[in-house]
């Protein structure tokens, strides 16, 4: 499976779009790009995916770069309940059963 | 009406008992998961059913055994509790097995051991 990076940390206003980095330069043609994020004491909660095209739903939006090196989760209009911890992860879909590995993730700090 | 439940939602014990931790979803779905969260903050998979029938078994210890019942249920049975079991353990579901998207979660178990 493609590594991912994600900037640690990062904060956003409230209000305002929050855009956050993921970096999967040896990404190959079969993996999808998937987001989760994690609200301090609840389990991950799904947020999008994408194979090459980009995404958009209730949500967010997600960007891939033509080449697939890289993706953007875009939060619209982040608001103070956006604060969690952001996860990408790359992942080739498999008959035999899909082991959704979860990183370090990027801490989002929504500000008022 | 939640979707993923799991209870306990806390549990404190202390070294060497044994404990179980249910977990029930209502979604439908025919896959389910274990996964745990140590202090780290880092999720790894531990189990995974697929229609009642495991399809996968993380480097484990073999005093950790799931269980399934029907597709609507895995539990999570934990023989001789060790101080490093102390986590916080979740259930997962999803429709579709071979896919990473639309995974729902449990609110968790924190497991204390002590």
């Amino acid at each position: 499976d493609a590594k991912t990076t994600q900037p640690t940390s990062m904060d956003c206003a409230e209000g305002r779009a929050a855009n956050l980095p993921c970096n999967h330069s040896t990404i190959s043609g079969n993996e999808y790009v998937y987001w989760y994020r994690q609200i301090h004491s609840q389990g991950p909660q799904y947020i999008i995916h994408g194979l090459k095209n980009n995404e958009t739903n209730e949500m967010a939006s997600l960007i891939i770069t033509e080449d697939r090196k890289s993706s953007t989760l875009i939060l619209p209009h982040a608001t103070l309940r956006d604060t969690a911890v952001y996860y990408c992860i790359v992942r080739v879909v498999k008959a035999a059963g899909n082991k959704l590995t979860f990183g370090g993730g990027t801490r989002v700090l929504v500000k008022p | 009406d939640t979707a993923v439940s799991q209870t306990p939602k806390y549990l404190v014990t202390q070294m060497g008992n044994d404990k179980s931790i249910k977990c029930e979803q209502n979604l439908g779905h025919d896959t389910m998961y274990w996964y745990k969260q140590d202090s780290k903050k880092f999720l790894k998979i531990m189990f995974s059913y697929n229609n009642k029938e495991l399809i996968i078994n993380e480097t484990v210890p073999n005093r950790f055994s799931p269980k399934s019942p029907d597709k609507a249920h895995l539990n999570l049975h934990i023989n001789s509790l060790e101080l490093g079991d102390s986590a916080v353990y979740f259930c997962a579901s999803s429709q579709d097995f071979g896919s990473g998207y639309g995974y729902t979660f449990g609110s968790g178990t924190r497991l204390t051991v002590v």
